[in-house]
């Protein structure tokens, strides 16, 4: 039984769509992110949400847009897809936020043409 | 202030070899340190993690060594292996709300 599980692991889509990735735990934590790794394998973080509460915002352009319709459900959506958004994507919980391992999920894989 | 600063990016080591990673951070209030490993197409998982009121921690082949004062911590792994040929993110964290910042990654190849 998965602990965080994404879908969909792959995404191929022209640019100017809008698409979302969706992501679930199983643990019981109350604090999910949204993190992007670029193709040097660089990890971002984007968001994160702490019992549906948004917590942190980077500087992501207003084009995503996380939404956690409870806190075990933490989904991405993006908007007016563009070349640059190409990436993976990676769905994480912990319990608490802070100094606490963080349990990935293994990834969507976004490719914009 | 944020930063974790990673070194190197690539490594290859021969199979018994010793690798060693190393990650330097500039944030005191940071007091959790964990490493994550990632093979290709999964996500990163803990390895191991360490916290500042210790210099060393080890579990099996694998040991965090941890200098406070340099604000510099390194992963070694003895008796590496070609199961260990994976992508290493040293992170940084702590109490009170820090998000996890990760450093560059390492990519280790194990030969054979």
């Amino acid at each position: 039984d998965t602990a965080v599980s994404q879908t969909p692991k792959y995404l191929v889509t022209q640019m100017g769509n809008d698409k979302s990735i969706k992501c679930e735990q199983n643990l019981g934590h109350d604090t999910m992110y949204w993190y992007k790794q670029d193709s040097k394998k660089f990890l971002k973080i984007m968001f994160s949400y702490n019992n549906k509460e948004l917590i942190i915002n980077e500087t992501v352009p207003n084009r995503f847009s996380p939404k956690s319709p409870d806190k075990a459900h933490l989904n991405l959506h993006i908007n007016s897809l563009e070349l640059g958004d190409s990436a993976v994507y990676f769905c994480a919980s912990s319990r608490g936020s802070g100094a606490n391992v963080l349990t990935f999920g293994a990834g969507s894989r976004l490719t914009v043409l | 202030q944020q930063q974790v600063k990673q070194s190197p990016q690539s490594l290859i080591v021969q199979k018994g070899g010793i690798s060693i990673i190393n990650c330097a951070y500039e944030n005191t209030a940071f007091d959790y340190f964990p490493w994550y490993q990632q093979f290709p197409g999964k996500g990163p998982a803990l390895l191991i993690a360490i916290r500042p009121d210790v210099s060393e921690k080890k579990e099996g082949r694998f040991t965090i060594s941890f200098n406070k004062s340099a604000k510099q911590f390194s992963l070694h792994i003895m008796d590496s292996q070609p199961g260990d040929s994976a992508t290493y993110f040293c992170a940084a964290t702590g109490t009170g709300g820090f998000k996890t910042i990760f450093g560059a990654g390492t990519r280790l190849f194990v030969k054979a």
